[in-house]
């Protein structure tokens, strides 16, 4: 059970370059997010997702664009990247978000430098 | 709009001392409350959650969390801690958009 499944682990871009930060959980959670992670801030929530089709803003969404037309995958895109963009970013996952079963299970993230 | 607050950076504590880490949250309604640990270059793990009911929660490796809704608190405690305690704990709140506190790093000395 391979739970959420970060690519690439790694990333070097130039400023103004675009990307995109891929996601996969195989535990058939309908919940997944995006967060990134920087020094003092704890994590940030970028955008969520509560089913297939749906999607909705976190609290830091400029910037970043996602999709999610299947239950397994939530890519997340980087349009035009900037410095301030350089961060670790975590994709999470759970089988409820409204309940007992809620618990994030997270990938093991992406560590993205913007230069 | 729902936050967390993690007023300790950092906290030291010896090995076989107890631990408190400290979270205050604001929330409209009744909390979801969780607490993840965070090793060095690894995502997060759940260490405990509450919905509803008996105010202290049971976790894993020993933890416990005691919710107060009086003082808006949800802190995390060990009796005892040990060596591989030392990692980054973070308090989250919510449902949905779920938001987490700055983090706690804990040192622990031999």
């Amino acid at each position: 059970n391979a739970g959420v499944t970060q690519t690439p682990k790694f990333q070097v871009l130039k400023t103004g370059q675009s990307m995109t930060l891929q996601c996969a959980q195989d535990m058939n959670h309908e919940y997944m997010s995006w967060y990134r992670q920087d020094p003092g801030m704890g994590l940030r929530l970028i955008h969520y997702s509560v089913g297939a089709g749906i999607t909705d803003q976190g609290e830091v969404p400029n910037g970043y664009n996602v999709s999610r037309s299947t239950t397994e995958d939530f890519p997340l895109r980087l349009l035009s990247a900037a410095p301030s963009q350089t961060s670790v970013y975590f994709c999470a996952s759970s089988y409820s978000m409204t309940g007992y079963d809620e618990k994030l299970f997270f990938g093991s993230g992406t560590q993205l430098s913007v230069l | 709009a729902q936050s967390v607050t993690q007023p300790d950076i950092h906290i030291t504590v010896s090995e076989g001392a107890s631990l408190e880490l400290r979270c205050n949250y604001s929330y409209g309604a009744t909390p979801y409350l969780f607490w993840y640990v965070q090793s060095p270059g690894q995502g997060l793990q759940l260490l405990l959650k509450y919905f509803s009911g008996d105010t202290l929660v049971q976790g894993i490796k020993g933890f416990e969390a005691e919710f107060k809704r009086s003082q808006s608190s949800f802190n995390l405690r060990k009796p005892s801690v040990h060596w591989s305690d030392a990692a980054e704990y973070f308090c989250a709140v919510g449902a949905g958009d779920m938001r987490f506190g700055a983090g706690t790093r804990l040192t622990v000395k031999p």
